[in-house]
């Protein structure tokens, strides 16, 4: 299995831009989960879903901030309009957890730069 | 709310070491607790999830333990190489949710 993909691998924008990160579970999962991680904050959950339905968005930050799923090979995170605090790597991560031996199958990320 | 610690929060040993990382967590209410490894520049590995009805797990060099009560996880890295440098995380996933808590990680370096 080719694992969890992120596009792009690298994004840098200006301030006030659209930007938009994309993610591909791994095949058969139906849990897929969206963090973002800055040295400051650590590693923090934005949303959630199941089986392509949005369970959990508490952790995401603002309403410039929004998530979609919409069939089970694809989701993205938009952010629009962008500000350079948003700079960090944000990571995609899928699971099957009745049947995997782990319940967390990270992306290598996407790494958000804001000028 | 939930928060995970970790302690230390860098370390380096040389090269055959047995060491022992620390993660604590403040609500004992947790469904499971999973180590990851992260190397610089990618994604995290899972390297050990244990239950909440577990005691610890073990893969190879790595034995983790787990101690609800206490709100406490060891990992146990023995004999430790330079190829373990990188960043270890642990997680708490909450009871009743598929939401994780990340501790703030323990940078190791092993020293060859």
């Amino acid at each position: 299995d080719a694992g969890v993909i992120q596009s792009p691998r690298h994004e840098v924008t200006e301030m006030g831009q659209e930007v938009t990160l994309r993610c591909k579970p791994i095949s058969g999962h139906d849990y897929l989960f969206w963090y973002r991680q800055t040295m400051m904050r650590g590693l923090e959950l934005l949303i959630y879903f199941n089986n392509n339905v949005p369970i959990d968005d508490s952790g995401m930050p603002e309403d410039r901030f929004s998530a979609k799923m919409p069939n089970a090979s694809f989701s993205t995170l938009k952010i629009q309009p962008s500000e350079p605090r948003d700079s960090a790597v944000y990571f995609c991560a899928s699971s099957r957890p009745l049947v995997s031996r782990y319940e967390q199958y990270f992306g290598p990320g996407t790494r958000l730069t804001v000028t | 709310k939930q928060e995970v610690t970790q302690i230390p929060a860098a370390l380096s040993v040389p090269e055959g070491e047995n060491l022992v990382l620390n993660c604590s967590f403040t609500d004992s209410a947790i469904y499971n607790l999973q180590w990851f490894r992260q190397d610089p520049g990618k994604g995290l590995t899972s390297l050990l999830l244990i239950q909440s009805s577990q005691r610890e797990q073990t893969s190879g060099r790595l034995n983790a333990s787990l101690d609800k009560s206490s709100g406490r996880s060891t990992l146990y890295i023995a004999a430790s190489q330079p190829g373990d440098s990188a960043t270890y995380l642990c997680a708490v996933r909450e009871k009743g949710t598929y939401k994780y808590i990340f501790g703030t990680g323990t940078r190791l370096k092993v020293l060859a």
